[in-house]
């Protein structure tokens, strides 16, 4: 069983610029979940999806960022404008049914 | 608001010495407490969920256990292999997980 698959693995931009971040959950995970972990900080949870509904965007710190997961399967998540502060390691996790969570890789975004 | 508070920072051992990684938590109402492994450059690894105080599971060399107020996982034996950020986190009321800063564990052969 493939897991949790993000893309890409590393992205380097400038402040301003957008950035388009992918998550595809593990097959059957109706849940996904987006967290960060900026520099020496602990990773931070963003948003929880339920299908394609947003169960919990409480993390997401402002309208810059935009995440979207259409048809309840993969996910995206857009920051527009970057800004050098988003700099980090952005984590897609999954889970079917119970609490467990299933983490991707990360995507390392580098705003400059 | 929950949190958790994990110790000692960084831990350095040599192979085959036994220790153990602390995790302390203050939640609402205790769903649940994961461990989680992390590489350099790759995503948390799932280890084990504590569901209630008293509780305990191994794999391999690591063994966790849970009290009211506090994690440990055990560390016996280890190997260079065992070297990794370990990671512990609580799942809010909204499923979302609040994680603890980390133990950067390194085994030295």
């Amino acid at each position: 069983e493939a897991g949790v698959t993000q893309f890409p693995s590393h992205s380097v931009i400038e402040k301003g610029q957008t950035v388009t971040l992918r998550c595809d959950p593990i097959s059957g995970h109706d849940n996904l979940y987006w967290y960060r972990r900026v520099m020496g900080k602990e990773i931070k949870f963003l948003l929880h999806f339920v299908k394609e509904s947003k169960q919990d965007e409480s993390g997401m710190p402002n309208n810059r960022f935009l995440a979207e997961r259409t048809g309840g399967t993969y996910s995206t998540l857009k920051v527009q404008p970057a800004e050098l502060e988003d700099s980090g390691v952005y984590f897609c996790a999954s889970s079917h049914g119970t609490l467990t969570q299933y983490f991707g890789p990360g995507t390392r975004l580098t705003v400059l | 608001e929950d949190q958790v508070t994990q110790s000692p920072e960084a831990l350095r051992l040599q192979e085959g010495e036994s220790s153990s990684l602390n995790c302390s938590y203050t939640v609402s109402g205790l769903r649940g407490l994961f461990w989680y492994r992390q590489d350099p450059g790759k995503g948390p690894e799932f280890l084990f969920t504590l569901y209630s105080a008293g509780e305990e599971k191994e794999k391999e060399r690591l063994k966790a256990t849970l009290t009211k107020k506090e994690s440990f996982l055990h560390i016996t034996a280890p190997k260079p292999e065992d070297s990794a950020t370990y990671l512990c986190a609580v799942p809010g009321s909204a499923r979302q997980l609040t994680f603890g800063s980390g133990t950067q564990l390194t085994v030295l052969p």
